[in-house]
């Protein structure tokens, strides 16, 4: 089963709302990363936080780690209708062997900034 | 760079055929995946290379071969194509730090395969 579980499925704002997707995943990290998909394309990397890490900025971005929830999320201020994606997470994930060499998706949230 | 390029963009298979799915990338990355994408089902991890020589199974491997002769391609082989492999298919790539990912996937655009 996919190890990343996005909340909401789907999320519609207005622009210059802000935006909250979370995250959920099951066994421990090395660490969690964020991408985005505009409708057709292929993944952006938007932003990676350590398994060490509690709170990373880049930009607009605002990203949170609760290792002891097992949860993330990303907040996107101020949104544009260019933010207008999907966006996913993805970990990378260990077991008591190491390292798995797996980055793991979640199914993504879907969202849509009016203007 | 070119970074990764994906080779067809677009296909139309009848099941039983086969077919190879190219994926190049120039950044001499050690690391190599394969990801489908099916509606609300996010990414699904095909294959994967940590190098030249090494494969291993993801989370959905049936029905699809790998292989990494060199650095640079990591095609993908369909044996026989069925209509449940009707998908987008990604190639990544990126760095592997002692068998932590501490960078960014960069992503190839996608190929569109429809199994009849």
């Amino acid at each position: 089963s996919q190890q990343g579980e996005e909340d909401p499925q789907a999320l519609s704002i207005q622009e210059g709302e802000n935006a909250t997707m979370n995250c959920s995943y099951k066994t421990s990290i090395n660490n969690l990363q964020w991408y985005r998909q505009n409708s057709g394309r292929g993944l952006v990397h938007l932003i990676l936080i350590r398994s060490n890490e509690r709170e990373k900025h880049s930009g607009r971005l605002r990203v949170t780690l609760d290792t002891s929830k097992k949860s993330s999320s990303l907040l996107i201020t101020a949104s544009r209708a260019a933010d207008t994606a999907s966006y996913f997470c993805a970990t990378d994930h260990v077991n008591y062997g190491g390292a798995t060499n797996k980055l793991i998706f979640g199914t993504g949230t879907l969202l849509a900034v009016q203007p | 760079n070119a970074g990764v390029t994906q080779t067809p963009k677009f296909q139309v298979l009848k099941t039983g055929q086969s077919m190879t799915l190219q994926c190049a990338q120039d950044m001499n990355h050690e690391y190599m995946s394969w990801y489908r994408q099916d509606p609300g089902m996010g990414l699904r991890l095909i294959h994967y290379s940590v190098g030249a020589g090494i494969t291993d199974q993801g989370e959905v491997p049936n029905g699809y071969n790998v292989s990494r002769s060199t650095t640079e391609d990591f095609p993908l082989r369909l044996l026989s194509a069925a209509p449940s492999q009707t998908s987008v298919y990604f190639c990544a790539s990126s760095y592997l730090r002692a068998g932590e990912f501490r960078e960014t996937q960069y992503f190839g655009p996608g190929t569109r395969l429809l199994v009849l």
